[in-house]
């Protein structure tokens, strides 16, 4: 079983539309956790890191909900610019250095 | 110009055939990665090395070996490339001074191993 489990999509998203897309973690262990975007044949980039008592950047929101083990993201108002392959990290340790384990994305389309 | 860059950035080989893979940084970190992506996996991490002293397996390292030259320079061989080799690969940096370990990723390399 993969340590973290991603809907592979695509999300066709109208552009002006709101998009959300979770993520589930197997390792309770697991303390951090951050959103990567990754667009085509493109190295993954930090989108966001996701808190416990959630956070907002922008059009995005993350959240974590360590009852269940799963992260969320949401983008409103989706632009064009959004589509992308989105990437669940979890890490480990809240220490200086935890391994991390990445998803292997959702996909997200965002159509004229 | 880019922070981490990596050369190649594609190679087609032949199977039994020794490649190296290169990654150089100019962000000054001293923690360097080298991870493979294949489609439908999430990235796994090959090989880490926290500093020009110190390498660390991943979880999918045989097969694979590393050099750390130097604080900028991290390396990736492959001593004789298998055909289930074929991936992107991509290498990474980080500052130990993060709270985030955020990773820095190069632009990756594409690998065909025929």
């Amino acid at each position: 079983r993969k340590e973290v489990e991603q809907d592979p999509g695509p999300f066709n998203v109208p552009e002006g539309a709101t998009v959300a897309f979770n993520c589930t973690y197997s390792n309770s262990a697991s303390q951090s956790f951050f959103w990567y975007r990754q667009d085509c044949r493109k190295e993954p980039k930090l989108l966001m890191s996701v808190y416990s008592s959630g956070n907002e950047d922008g059009r995005f929101t993350a959240q974590l909900n360590r009852a269940s083990q799963y992260i969320s993201l949401l983008i409103r108002d989706s632009k064009l610019s959004d589509s992308a392959t989105y990437l669940c990290v979890a890490r480990m340790t809240t220490d200086s250095w935890g391994k991390l384990q990445f998803g292997a994305g959702t996909q997200v389309v965002v159509t004229p | 110009d880019a922070d981490v860059t990596q050369t190649p950035r594609n190679r087609i080989t032949k199977t039994g055939k020794r490649i190296m893979l290169e990654c150089s940084q100019t962000k000054g970190h001293d923690r360097m990665y080298w991870y493979r992506q294949d489609p439908g996996l999430g990235l796994q991490l090959i090989y880490y090395s926290f500093d020009v002293k110190d390498i660390n397996k991943g979880e999918i390292s045989d097969g694979y070996s590393v050099s750390r030259q130097a604080q900028a320079k991290f390396s990736l061989s492959l001593e004789s490339a298998i055909p289930n080799q074929t991936a992107l690969y991509f290498c990474a940096t980080s500052d130990r001074t993060s709270s985030t370990d955020t990773q820095y990723f190069g632009p990756g390399t594409r690998l065909t191993v025929l």
